[in-house]
């Protein structure tokens, strides 16, 4: 059972657009969801991350909005650029909990083009 | 560099060979984690140590996989018996006080 859900699995945006990425989760008691960006051939690099106190949270040019309620988050990137291109994952975990393992997104492939 | 390492970053071995690899973790961070990723997915949590206790393992790691941290420094996952399903990029994180995982390059394991 995928307890995160994510998509679209793939995303082509032109340079300057906003690329938007939508996850949702099951388990209530998650509260703490990060974004990472993947090159291939890389580990995944730490974003942004978020917890439920707040609905959004800005860093840059990357900005995640959080609805409780619907269980579900988003990473918007503004003014999208080539660099940007990557596979992006979000994930969700019990912050501090006995439970220590992050659970991720399948991922979404963006494409930037130039 | 102050970041996870791992070794080897690449490791290819023939069926039913053992194979090992290791993860410093940033100096002063008490949590590692092992997980893997196959191609086109996201990684998958296999252990967690905090210190040189394993406090979780995954279905997923199999009798066939062991883990240690010996001495709360670095860990190393040992694959015994490799099948060709084990093929994959074996990631290490570790995290501190603030809980933040922070991940190595991995490792590339291709299975003849």
């Amino acid at each position: 059972q995928q307890q995160v859900k994510q998509s679209p699995q793939s995303l082509i945006v032109q340079k300057g657009g906003i690329s938007i990425i939508n996850c949702a989760y099951e388990n209530t008691a998650f509260d703490y969801f990060p974004w990472y960006q993947q090159f291939p051939g890389k580990g995944p690099a730490l974003l942004i991350a978020i917890r439920p106190d707040v609905s959004e949270k800005k860093e840059g040019r990357f900005t995640i909005s959080f609805n409780k309620s619907a269980k579900q988050f988003s990473l918007h990137i503004m003014d999208s650029q080539p660099g940007d291109s990557a596979t992006y994952f979000c994930a969700a975990k019990n912050y501090g909990g006995s439970q220590g393992n992050l659970i991720f997104g399948k991922g979404t492939k963006l494409s930037v083009k130039p | 560099d102050t970041g996870v390492s791992q070794d080897p970053r690449h490791k290819i071995t023939k069926r039913g060979q053992n194979v090992t690899f290791r993860c410093d973790p940033i100096s002063e961070h008490n949590r590692l984690y092992w997980y893997r990723q196959t191609l086109g997915q996201g990684p998958e949590f296999l252990t967690y140590f905090q210190n040189e206790a394993q406090l979780e393992k995954s279905r997923l790691l199999s009798d066939r996989f062991s883990a240690e941290r010996p001495k709360g420094s670095f860990s190393t996952l040992e694959i015994q018996r490799t099948e060709q399903g084990d093929s994959a990029m074996y990631l290490c994180a570790s995290s501190g006080k603030r809980d933040t995982q922070y991940f190595g390059p991995g490792t590339r394991l291709t299975v003849l």
